[in-house]
């Protein structure tokens, strides 16, 4: 199966870092990892992605493990702003922009 | 610019209507997508279109037409649709797709469709 596996939601505290995992253990070597998180009413958006290395971006890092049988999407300090859904997507390799999405995990954050 | 603009916000139409949504950009990307949500969904990829061609058909039922007359433009053509076709229809545009990786993609808001 090509999708990804994600907690369906999560919890945070406000001001504390968050940590998103995603499972994708039948990822080939060239597929890339993306993430996008969607507030209600609005269209996705993006966040990060990265093929081997971690990544880091303003909005966030993505640690991806060594076998890339899985990945983490680190919100440094999660504010009342970040609740939303975060799908974790694989872009399936050479197959021009093939994008699937996971299920996603609901993230709310408390004051 | 760094907008994807989708209209119209809301569609409402019959099984035997024919409509068009459609999806703009100005951002000289030259790869545009359809998707389709679902309530409490994920995004389910139904088109490609790469440099104004058709890259990639996710087995769309014939009843949805894409169309990309121009670089700027892309359109989902309706017809005898159905009550589950009822969704939310995303547009996305990235600089390129595929090859080394295809990078962000930009959203628009959506079409929300519901077909009577």
């Amino acid at each position: 199966d090509a999708k990804t596996t994600q907690p369906n939601s999560m919890e945070s505290n406000e001001e504390e870092p968050v940590h998103l995992p995603c499972n994708h253990s039948t990822i080939s070597g060239t597929d890339y990892i993306h993430w996008y998180r969607q507030l209600p009413s609005q269209g996705p958006e993006y966040v990060i992605h990265g093929l081997t290395s971690n990544v880091n971006n303003r909005m966030a890092s993505l640690a991806i493990a060594e076998d890339r049988k899985s990945s983490t999407l680190i919100l440094h300090r999660a504010t009342l702003r970040d609740a939303a859904v975060y799908y974790c997507i694989r872009e399936i390799y050479n197959q021009g922009g093939k994008l699937i999405f996971g299920q996603g995990t609901e993230l709310s954050v408390k004051p | 610019d760094t907008e994807v603009t989708q209209t119209p916000k809301h569609l409402v139409m019959g099984m035997t209507n024919k409509k068009s949504l459609k999806c703009e950009q100005h951002m000289g990307h030259r790869a545009m997508y359809w998707y389709k949500q679902k309530a409490k969904k994920p995004p389910e990829l139904m088109f490609v279109y790469s440099y104004e061609k058709l890259s990639i058909n996710e087995s769309v039922p014939s009843r949805f037409s894409p169309e990309c007359p121009n670089s700027s433009l892309l359109n989902l053509h309706l017809h005898a649709l159905q009550p589950e076709d009822s969704a939310l229809y995303l547009c996305a545009s990235s600089r390129s797709s595929g090859g080394a990786g295809t990078g962000e993609l930009f959203f628009g808001e959506g079409s929300r469709l519901t077909v009577l």
